[in-house]
């Protein structure tokens, strides 16, 4: 079956921009995360959403982050006023509930410049 | 101490032999652990998951997890040119019901021809 898709595979913006990350995941899947990938390191925990809800957002780094899961499948990443700092790649991924494994999507890598 | 700690390597291991790669975790971390393989450029893959003491095979892997030393570890076997990757171990860490997953920097596994 389909697996987890990212929209899109790159954007590159101007610092100050505001961009937006999209995920779908896989069919059924209840739980979503975000995670934030830098080069030469593994993946840390942005935000969690079970259903539409966000459960956990303790990993966004400050408020110009934000994502929203309307409809309990598509979920949206925005960033507000992006600095270069922000430039990794923004990986999603996705579990039947909270607590099984967890399959990524892609990535989105975003560029600042 | 790290939640989750990995020699970033690189490893380098000839073709046909058998892969060891190690990873060690803090108390902070739930006892759900799971190995990831990342090609260069593209987003982690899982290919197992542990929960109990002691060992588990699938295929040329073997996962190993030693809750009383506080490690875990992905043997290879027969290794291939193509298992040139790196590998994130993750420990669950349960935030409100629900598992985030902490990833290790990552080893990155070389298998000479």
């Amino acid at each position: 079956g389909a697996g987890v898709s990212q929209t899109p595979s790159n954007k590159v913006t101007e610092k100050g921009k505001y961009v937006e990350l999209r995920c779908d995941p896989i069919s059924g899947h209840t739980a979503l995360y975000w995670y934030r990938q830098s080069l030469g390191q593994g993946p840390e925990f942005l935000i969690y959403f079970q259903g539409t809800g966000a459960a956990d957002d303790s990993g966004l780094p400050n408020d110009r982050f934000f994502a929203v899961r309307p409809e309990g499948s598509v979920s949206t990443l925005k960033i507000q006023r992006t600095e270069r700092g922000d430039s990794a790649v923004y990986l999603c991924a996705s579990s039947l509930s909270g607590h099984n494994e967890q399959f990524f999507g892609p990535g989105t890598r975003l560029t600042v410049l | 101490q790290k939640e989750v700690e990995q020699n970033s390597g690189p490893l380098s291991v000839p073709e046909g032999a058998i892969a060891s790669l190690n990873c060690t975790y803090s108390d902070r971390v739930s006892q759900s652990f799971f190995w990831y393989r990342q090609y260069s450029g593209k987003s982690p893959e899982l290919i197992m998951s542990i929960y109990s003491n002691g060992d588990k095979e699938d295929g040329r892997f073997t996962a190993q997890l030693n809750k009383a030393s506080q490690y875990v570890s992905l043997l290879i076997r027969d290794s291939q040119p193509s298992d040139s990757a790196t590998y994130l171990c993750a420990a669950a860490l349960i935030i409100q019901g629900a598992q985030k997953l902490v990833f290790g920097q990552g080893t990155r596994l070389t298998i000479n021809p």
